[in-house]
């Protein structure tokens, strides 16, 4: 299957700080791509869609102002947590989308952000 | 609008027993159906999916059947092992939206 990176893979930082978190895909294009937040023990839960060359589309409830969206290049997206806060810590899993007729996405490894 | 509903966890089950865990939908259109496994720790991995009514999707010794006249995918295994151990994760894409909707996922523990 496709495979999809991201990094860091942890990070932790303090209170006040930002943190960019890339992904990327690493053996095919994707025009879209998406970040997701996953709460211990629950189901993840989409934040926003990143098209390339264009704003991202955020879900109802998110602060686009907070959580920054950059999708660069087709197969790259960058997602930074600006003025972070100790309840921004979770973990942020991306995933890119495969174009065609069969359209699925694949999830990178995730990563797991500590605000102290 | 879209959903996913999924049999609740945790799932316990010594090893080489036979797994099933249920998953139903409701989608506009004929969307795609996935399953997803996530390791503790990890991000989501594909498993299997299947895109159109009675595909079956197949991998690692896992199934799972489209079924429009049911709206279900229900994931089976006939052995599982330790190794096996995860969240799993019932999904659909191509519905009413374009955005994959999962369902709230399923523990499964193996035991030996």
């Amino acid at each position: 299957g496709a495979v999809v990176s991201q990094h860091p893979s942890w990070v932790i930082c303090k209170s006040g700080t930002s943190v960019k978190i890339e992904c990327r895909s690493l053996d095919f294009q994707a025009t879209t791509m998406f970040w997701y937040r996953q709460f211990p023990k629950q189901s993840l839960m989409l934040m926003a869609t990143s098209n390339e060359g264009s704003k991202a589309t955020y879900e109802q409830g998110v602060e686009k102002d907070k959580f920054l969206i950059n999708h660069a290049s087709l197969t790259l997206s960058t997602l930074t947590v600006t003025s972070a806060h100790p309840e921004d810590s979770s973990f942020y899993i991306c995933s890119a989308r495969t174009s065609g007729p069969q359209e699925t996405q694949y999830f990178g490894p995730g990563t797991r952000l500590l605000v102290l | 609008g879209d959903s996913v509903t999924q049999m609740e966890g945790p799932v316990t089950l010594s090893e080489e027993a036979f797994l099933t865990i249920n998953c139903t939908y409701t989608a506009t259109g004929y969307p795609s159906l996935f399953w997803y496994v996530q390791y503790p720790g990890e991000g989501l991995q594909l498993l299997l999916k299947a895109t159109k009514a009675d595909d079956k999707g197949s991998n690692k010794g896992f199934e799972a059947t489209y079924r429009k006249e049911t709206t279900s995918f229900h994931l089976e295994k006939g052995s599982v092992q330790v190794s096996d151990s995860a969240v799993y994760f019932c999904a659909l894409s191509g519905g009413a939206t374009n955005k994959l909707i999962f369902g709230t996922g399923t523990l499964l523990a193996v035991q030996p």
